[in-house]
């Protein structure tokens, strides 16, 4: 079993709607945990970091923690083409901060 | 604001040729990455330094070797090219502290023939 998991998808929502992505770990005692966008050919780019259970939201985007439950979920309200893209779900574990434990990602097709 | 800056971008090796991959940031970081991304298996870690003068192995270190040549620089070399290697290969470089997630470089591009 992988420690973090992702649907690949891919997942198509309508511009404007708004897109889920979800993300379940197994480490329990995992501390941090991070959202990446990989465009086509482009390298990962961090854009959302949370650590408490409860939301956090930055513009158009919501990160979602459950420590109970296991799982960390990123909300993109208002859907735009330019959303398009891989989004990568990453973990710190307790044991070792300086290593993230990756995803293998969710494609999003955001559709005009 | 360079970032993480790798070189080169695209490379083409014959089986059995050697090469070495560059990386340098201009932020910092203690901590520095290698890793490798592949279709269907996502980013996969080969290397990692978590300071000048020390380096440890990810999960995937076979046929590979790395030198963290100064806190800026980290390098990753293939001394004998496999078509397995045939690859993406992001560094990355990461702030201390466990709020702080990785910046990455644009990616090499190897292709191994």
């Amino acid at each position: 079993q992988k420690e973090v998991e992702q649907n690949s998808g891919p997942l198509s929502v309508p511009e404007g709607a708004i897109a889920s992505l979800n993300c379940t770990y197994s480490d329990r005692g995992s501390q941090s945990f991070f959202w990446y966008r990989q465009y086509s050919g482009k390298s990962p780019e961090l854009i959302m970091f949370i650590y408490s259970n409860g939301d956090k939201e930055d513009g158009r985007f919501t990160a979602q923690l459950n420590k109970a439950s296991q799982y960390v979920s990123l909300l993109i309200r208002d859907s735009q083409p330019s959303d398009s893209a891989t989004y990568l779900c990453a973990v710190a574990n307790a044991g070792n901060n300086r290593k993230l434990i990756w995803g293998l990602g969710t494609s999003l097709a955001v559709n005009p | 604001n360079a970032g993480v800056t790798q070189t080169p971008k695209f490379q083409v090796l014959k089986t059995g040729q050697s090469m070495t991959l560059q990386c340098a940031q201009d932020m910092n970081h203690n901590s520095m990455y290698w890793y490798r991304q592949d279709p269907g298996m996502g980013l996969r870690l080969i290397y990692y330094s978590a300071s000048e003068g020390t380096t440890d192995k990810g999960e995937v270190p076979n046929g590979y070797n790395v030198s963290r040549l100064n806190k800026r620089e980290f390098s990753l070399r293939l001394e004998s090219a496999a078509p397995s290697q045939t690859s993406v290969y992001f560094c990355a470089s990461r702030r201390d502290g466990g709020s702080y997630g990785y910046t990455f470089g644009s990616g090499t591009r190897l292709t191994v023939v």
